[in-house]
């Protein structure tokens, strides 16, 4: 069964620029969820996909956005991005319907400058 | 609004201690509760959950949870600590329905002295 896998693992963006982070989604998963966590925070829900639409949101701004693919895979994309974006974005992928038991990835680090 | 309180930012514990990681949460219906780990560089490791009945959840690696609707509290548990065991913890709360939005607490950190 291979797990929830992240890419890319660091990366290093400037005031302004685009970035893009993929995750693909447990074998037999069809839902993934993506929390950004600041340093020494908890994880924050961004926004969950399933079927390739979103289906919930959290209180995150319209620069982010996402895209679930038909295998299920899924994307992040942040526009304009500002200091405050730095931080570890956490794929997590489930069952629809399984009630919250998140299998999570290892995460990807942006520092933006 | 949901909320997770996890008053303890830091602990620090002598192997082979008992441990205990308190977690309150605020929600307005039966609540699913989790405690995650994360240890550095790493994603998140569900420990264990709770959806209903038994109060007293078993987890993976020894840990357990009690459920106290009263105390709205979801306290994590261990007899006897081992150093791999140093990681930070999260307490989070889901909602019903299969919505798989999770409210996690900012965290534990766990510090294991030999």
């Amino acid at each position: 069964e291979t797990g929830v896998t992240q890419s890319p693992t660091h990366l290093i963006k400037t005031r302004g620029q685009q970035v893009t982070l993929r995750c693909s989604s447990q074998s037999g998963h069809n839902t993934v969820s993506w929390y950004q966590q600041a340093l020494g925070q908890g994880p924050q829900f961004i926004f969950q996909y399933y079927r390739e639409e979103e289906n919930g949101r959290g209180n995150f701004p319209p620069r982010f956005s996402g895209l679930q693919f038909p295998n299920y895979s899924s994307e992040l994309n942040v526009n304009a991005l500002e200091l405050d974006d730095s931080a570890l974005y956490l794929c997590a992928s489930s069952q629809q319907g399984n009630n919250g038991e998140l299998f999570f990835g290892e995460g990807s680090r942006l520092t933006v400058l | 609004a949901q909320s997770v309180t996890q008053p303890d930012i830091h602990i620090t514990v002598s192997e082979g201690a008992s441990l205990e990681l308190r977690c309150n949460y605020s929600y307005g219906a039966t609540p699913y509760l989790f405690w995650y780990v994360q240890s550095p560089g790493q994603g998140l490791q569900l420990l264990l959950k709770y959806f209903s009945g038994d109060t007293l959840v078993q987890g993976i690696k020894g840990f357990e949870a009690e459920f106290k609707r009263s105390q709205s509290s979801f306290n994590l548990r261990k007899p006897s600590v081992h150093w791999s065991d140093a990681a930070e913890y999260f307490c989070a709360v889901g909602q019903s329905g299969g919505y798989n939005k999770l409210i996690f607490g900012a965290g534990t950190r766990l510090a294991v002295h030999p």
